[in-house]
């Protein structure tokens, strides 16, 4: 089954501890691309990836980082959390650009106390 | 940065009626506009996306028009049903198709 995958889907942690949200997607995408979902502000790129090594920031790319050393994994990466990262995430891919049909993954869930 | 507003923020129909929801976008060199339903606690989902080479675009009961000049789309619904309940956001890429802005999206309800 064609699907993108994210872990964990909820999350609490607390302010500057590490961690990392992974996203896989099995159908051979060259575009993937990571949001935030926040209450009255809609979706917000955060950071995006046209291949493998091929990484760009999006429209809010602060405290976040990401990496593309697979085709399929696309990371997301809070090396000191805060607060105000507490959102709804999600991972998203396309076949070659962001043009082509995005498929998000179900979401990950974060709380940073 | 390009900058997509979205009217209105909440939405409610009769079902059979039709739904029409409203975006504006402030970067001209934008070129694709796609729209997403998105269900409680799901994930959004493409329902219909329009290139800025075309004018309208039409699936079933869903539909887009594009006005490149007013800078502006709209997605309509006919004939709303109760499933066509859920948020919908629109969004616009940049010109290299890459990065993409949201709308704040709206909630549709369709009473039955």
């Amino acid at each position: 089954e064609a699907q993108v995958t994210q872990n964990p889907r909820y999350l609490i942690t607390v302010t500057g501890k590490k961690l990392t949200v992974t996203c896989s997607q099995n159908m051979n995408h060259e575009y993937m691309s990571w949001y935030r979902q926040d209450p009255g502000l809609g979706l917000r790129q955060i950071y995006y990836s046209m291949n493998v090594e091929v990484t760009d920031k999006g429209d809010v790319p602060e405290g976040y980082k990401v990496s593309r050393k697979e085709k399929r994994n696309f990371p997301l990466i809070l090396e000191s959390p805060s607060p105000n990262q507490t959102s709804l995430y999600f991972c998203a891919s396309s076949s070659w650009t962001g043009t082509e049909t995005q498929y998000f993954g179900p979401g990950t869930r974060l709380l940073v106390l | 940065g390009e900058n997509v507003e979205q009217h209105p923020s909440t939405l409610s129909v009769q079902e059979g009626d039709s739904a029409v929801i409203k975006c504006t976008y402030s970067d001209s060199a934008s070129n694709y506009f796609p729209w997403y339903k998105q269900e409680l606690g799901k994930r959004p989902q493409l329902i219909i996306d329009i290139r800025s080479n075309v004018g309208e675009k039409k699936d079933q009961r869903i539909a887009v028009t594009l006005n490149k000049t007013a800078k502006h789309f709209s997605l309509h619904i006919t004939e709303t049903q109760p499933e066509d309940s859920a948020v919908y956001f629109c969004a616009a890429s940049s010109e290299t198709g890459n990065q993409f802005y949201f709308g704040t999206g709206t909630s549709l309800t369709v009473i039955p």
